[in-house]
């Protein structure tokens, strides 16, 4: 079965840097896109990164995406954390015509 | 873009319910669009897509059989018809734009609805 996982949580100080891990089972990482989206209690999840790398109009570029055929991961990456960068965040794939998010992971800005 | 659903409620585990969604700011007949669900326990789940033409449908595996996505494209809008509900179908449903696609490859849900809470009891 074609899993994404995520790890639960993550947390890092204000301005530092935070990296989002997504790993894939039952699949290949470079077969199909990943996009990941922020998610904040009470609305709707939006796109940060999509096609693997390409930030959505109006995120910041401390915001940046990566995949790794040698872990078969992906990754989301956010530096100068602010605050507000504070939410859950989650990773998105497909294989064939199924779609599938990871679990999400809480992002804590201390 | 715009995406505003309506429908959602509290309903008993086998009962049925049905959730559309409005669409406007963009050509409708175009794009595929699915229904994600969110639950705090589940995180988010794709359940359903339906290309612009309706020829093709996709369903997450524990909805098939029970749910029917459908669209009616003179109206703009994107219907979710559940049947025999379950608790774990307790969600707030969102209508999405998407999946996208990029040279044969599928790409992001890039516009959301405000999403609409179905909550199913035993």
């Amino acid at each position: 079965n074609f899993m994404l996982t995520q790890p639960h949580s993550v947390s890092a100080s204000p301005g530092k840097t935070v990296v989002i891990s997504c790993s894939v089972s039952g699949g290949f990482i470079e077969r199909n896109f990943v996009q990941w989206y922020q998610k904040r209690p009470g609305r709707a999840p939006a796109p940060v990164i999509f096609e693997n790398t390409r930030r959505r109009s109006g995120i910041p570029d401390r915001f940046s995406g990566s995949v790794a055929s040698s872990s078969n991961s992906a990754s989301l990456t956010i530096s100068g954390l602010r605050p507000d960068d504070e939410a859950d965040y989650y990773c998105q794939s497909s294989i064939g015509n199924t779609w599938i998010f990871g679990g999400g992971t809480k992002l804590i800005v201390l | 873009v715009q995406l505003v659903e309506s429908g959602g409620g509290s309903v008993q585990s086998g009962d049925s319910l049905e959730v559309s969604c409005a669409a406007s700011g963009f050509t409708f007949n175009t794009f595929w669009m699915s229904w994600v669900r969110y639950s705090p326990r589940g995180g988010l789940e794709w359940v359903a897509a339906i290309k612009d033409d309706e020829s093709e449908k996709y369903y997450m595996d524990s909805v098939k059989g029970r749910f029917t996505i459908s669209r009616d494209n003179a109206r703009s809008t994107l219907y979710l018809q559940m049947r025999r509900l379950r608790v774990d179908d307790t969600a707030t449903y969102f209508c999405t734009r998407g999946p996208q696609v990029l040279d044969h490859e599928w790409s992001l849900f890039d516009d959301w609805g405000q999403g609409v809470l179905v909550s199913v009891y035993s």
